[in-house]
């Protein structure tokens, strides 16, 4: 089956330090990929999307390139804010049975920036 | 656009009480919805897919006789958990999505659910 596999836990760093949050998919079919954020108590929100091979999505200053021969879609920012601070979740949507399409979520990766 | 709303935002049922949680999207018609269940710091846990006008599809391991999934119009969806048990306490997210491409999907804020 399909699976996401993202940075596990929690990332630290500093207020206007750099981050990448890495995200690693596998499926056979061609999926479009999503990050999506939640804060706590909320549900998760889409916070950027990538529907093709080599497409950037991009959000508040976060990036993440759809990388077919790696089938990657990190995460990556210059500069974190406090305001940043959330859990980050990498979803794939794939075709499943029945021509619908089927989300996997990664495990999530709470994002906690120092001031 | 594309608000997903849920309602109750929280509830606490005694042990062996129904619970009916409520999904809405409030600007757009969902062809499917889905239901998560997420225990605390982790992941998002695909319950079972509803697409409207028919059967809910479970995913395996969960007991389509416990969470009875409902989805009777382009804008409603509904998840009852019968004869709670404290194990069923957690927090229960509802999305939605216009249509059966690729599209992005739209989560509700959630329900707590607490059984005592």
């Amino acid at each position: 089956g399909d699976s996401v596999v993202q940075t596990e836990g929690q990332v630290l760093p500093s207020e206007g330090d750099s981050l990448i949050v890495n995200c690693s998919y596998e499926t056979t079919q061609y999926p479009s990929l999503f990050w999506y954020v939640q804060y706590p108590g909320e549900g998760p929100q889409l916070h950027l999307k990538a529907m093709k091979a080599n497409d950037k999505g991009r959000n508040k200053g976060f990036e993440a390139m759809y990388r077919k021969e790696t089938t990657s879609f990190h995460l990556e920012k210059d500069s974190v804010q406090e305001s940043d601070s959330a859990v980050y979740f990498c979803a794939l949507s794939a075709p499943f049975s029945g021509g619908y399409q089927k989300v996997t979520f990664g495990i999530g990766t709470k994002l906690q920036v120092i001031p | 656009g594309a608000v997903v709303s849920q309602h109750p935002s929280w509830v606490i049922c005694k042990s062996g009480t129904s619970v009916k949680i409520e999904c809405r999207s409030l600007d757009f018609q969902a062809t499917t919805m889905f239901w998560y269940r997420q225990f605390p710091k982790q992941s998002l846990m695909l319950m079972a897919t509803s697409n409207e006008g028919s059967k809910a599809t479970y995913e395996q391991g969960v007991e389509k006789d416990k969470f009875l999934i409902n989805h009777a119009s382009l804008t409603l969806s509904t998840l009852t958990v019968t004869s709670a048990h404290p194990e069923d306490s957690s927090f229960y997210i509802c999305s939605a999505r216009p249509g059966q491409g690729p599209y992005e999907q739209y989560f509700g804020p959630g329900t707590r659910l607490t059984v005592t």
